[in-house]
This record gives structure tokens, sequence and C-alpha cells, in this order.
């Protein structure tokens, strides 16, 4: 089946720039996102790029998109303790809300 | 504008018994989606609703699990003899509309524990 896979933890230090990398399979996806889970609450959508797109920036965050080897990239930068959760890539088609996420990416930033 | 409602947040049953869980979808939102979290994993499709349809079941196990999403009323995820395999965090998500980019919100999802 598809897959979505993305390393699981990643420390940075505030004020540094943190990237989270995810690959994919499903080589139909016309959208992906970057959502952020904090501990015992629900999924909130951070940004979200369409696949003709290579990059799109939305304040502190850049998402870049390599089709061609199917990887998304999201770049926060200047890294704050608030930052620190869970970051889930997700594909999508165009014509549903049905996901595939990946197994989600742990950023710890140290004070 | 009241987000995608999940309840009970937090649940405890036994195994055999059944748990049922709600979703009333934002408002205007007539599609909903529920997922499966499972301890240290990313969130797995089950199930899509309309109203009154179930439009895509691919995602969901094919005995004691059922959902509904009545004309009235919130969308309810059954799991009848409840197995300590089942205990995870069921999100809800709801949009206005098929599939568009960014319309898709999700709750704070019910946090189901088997004993």
């Amino acid at each position: 089946g598809e897959d979505v896979e993305q390393s699981l933890f990643l420390s940075v230090r505030e004020g540094d720039s943190s990237v989270i990398n995810c690959t994919y399979t499903d080589s139909s996806s016309t959208y992906l996102y970057w959502y952020k889970q904090e501990p015992g609450a629900g999924l909130q959508l951070l940004t979200y790029i369409f696949s003709n797109m290579d990059m799109k920036q939305d304040q502190r965050l850049t998402v870049l998109l390599n089709k061609k080897d199917k990887h998304l990239s999201l770049r926060i930068a200047d890294t704050q303790t608030g930052d620190s959760a869970i970051y889930f890539c997700a594909t999508g088609s165009s014509n549903t809300g049905k996901l595939i996420f990946g197994q989600g990416t742990t950023l710890q930033v140290k004070p | 504008n009241a987000g995608v409602m999940q309840n009970p947040r937090h649940l405890v049953r036994r195994r055999g018994q059944e748990a049922r869980l709600r979703c009333s979808p934002m408002k205007g939102h007539s599609h909903v989606y529920w997922y499966r979290q499972l301890p240290e994993e990313g969130l797995k499709f089950m199930v899509y609703l309309q109203k009154e349809n179930i439009i895509d079941e691919s995602g969901m196990p094919k005995e004691r699990f059922s959902a509904e999403f009545p004309k009235e009323g919130p969308s309810i995820l059954r799991i009848q003899q409840v197995v300590r395999g089942d205990s995870a965090a069921y999100f809800c998500a709801s949009s206005p509309r098929e599939g568009r980019a960014g319309e898709l919100f999700f709750g704070e999802g019910s946090r189901l524990t088997v004993l």
C-alpha cells in the first residue's frame, strides 16, 4: 500500500532552525500536508502544498517539495520551545479527505 | 464557530464491553472522517461518511466496528466487544465539501483504554 515515512525524533536548540523530512510513495498525491500535535491534543493543520509547487513559505514555516524524489520537508525558522510537539506529514488526492499519515516526528526544543 | 467536538475525551472499558464515540462536525460541515491513532504511530484512516451514507469504509476492521452519521445528531463510531488492541486515540475530522485542501479540521480525539 501507499506509505509515508518520517524520522522519529529531532532535537534542536531554541533559536535554531528545524528541518523535518518526509518521503512518500504515492505519486498521485495532489496535496501534501504538515500537521502539529501537542500532547493530548488533536491535530492542527500548519500548512499544505500543492503537488505542482516546489516551495511555500508562511511566516516561520517553509515547505519544500521535491516531486521527483517524493521528498517533502518542513523548515521552522527561529524554533521556540512552544514548537515542541509531534509533526505529521500527510498526503492526499484532490477529491477526498482520506489522508495517509506518516508516523510523526517528535521535535524537542531545548532552551 | 465551535470546532469539531468529540466526546467522551477519555473512555475506559473492560474487555467485551461496547464503546461509543461521538463526533459533532463543525457547523456547515456534512463530511466526516474517522481516524485511529495507535500508541507511537500516525493516524490511520478508518471511514468516511456523509449524512446518512457511508462513502468509504476501506479502513474499518471487518468485525466489531461500525460507524454512522444520521440525518440529525452526531456521527458515532461504535466498537463492540472491545479488546485490548482497540486501545487508541480515535480522531474525527470534518469538511464542508469533498476533499478541498485546508478544509479538513480535526477534533481533539477520544482516547479509549481497554482494561
